[in-house]
């Protein structure tokens, strides 16, 4: 499995984008970008994947690079809620290719 | 998506005794996982399981120790044996129903305490 690297922790405003980047320079071509946040208490929560065209859903925008090294979750309007544990995770796009968890960044929302 | 409800919630265990999790999910599944989250760590895959199969260990985790059964496609149990204060973690139920965008999902969780 590809490796990512992600700052262990950030702040963001309250109402700001957040913006949380991932290296991730060995993934194969065949290797989505996954996101997930696990808020204190709960299960990890899927947020977001994208193979290497920029992705958008009603949680947060995925930016990929064109040379798919890197990518970018954008949290487009951060409140208290988002304040979590994010996730980064390659994987390919088949159920027998299980989620493998980094260290994530802990991402602090401040009012 | 799939629902999944682990049992118990949490629980808090004398060393050396042994407790059986539970994972029920609400539609049948192929892939379940066990994951255990140790305080203030990320997640560490124990093993998955197939129905109809032997569960697949990661390196670090045994039979043994972690005992998994599979008997159909929405139920599974995690037990850990003899249990000792290093058992102490939060240990999870995953799924991963198959479906196109290939999604996990996971439960929220066991809270196992050992004194």
């Amino acid at each position: 499995d590809a490796k990512t690297t992600q700052p262990p922790s950030m702040d963001c405003a309250e109402g700001r984008a957040a913006n949380l980047p991932c290296n991730h320079s060995t993934i194969s071509g065949n290797e989505y970008v996954y996101w997930y946040r696990q808020i204190h208490s709960q299960g990890p929560q899927y947020i977001i994947h994208g193979l290497k065209n920029n992705e958008t859903n009603e949680m947060a925008s995925l930016i990929i690079t064109e040379d798919r090294k890197s990518s970018t979750l954008i949290l487009p309007h951060a409140t208290l809620r988002d304040t979590a544990v994010y996730y980064c995770i390659v994987r390919r796009q088949t159920s027998y290719d299980k989620v493998i968890f980094g260290p994530g960044t802990s991402l602090s929302v401040i009012p | 998506s799939a629902v999944i409800s682990q049992k118990p919630s949490r629980d808090i265990c004398q060393r050396g005794t042994s407790l059986t999790i539970q994972c029920q999910v609400d539609s049948q599944v192929t892939m379940m996982f066990w994951y255990r989250q140790q305080p203030g760590q990320s997640l560490t895959l124990i093993a998955t399981a197939n129905q109809g199969s032997e569960a697949t260990y990661e390196s670090g985790f045994v039979i043994d120790k972690f005992p998994i059964s599979r008997p159909n496609l929405t139920f599974s149990t995690l037990t850990v044996s003899n249990m000792s204060p290093e058992d102490s973690s939060i240990y999870l139920c995953s799924v991963a129903p198959g479906q196109a965008k290939n999604i996990q999902y996971f439960g929220a969780g066991t809270r196992l305490s050992v004194l």
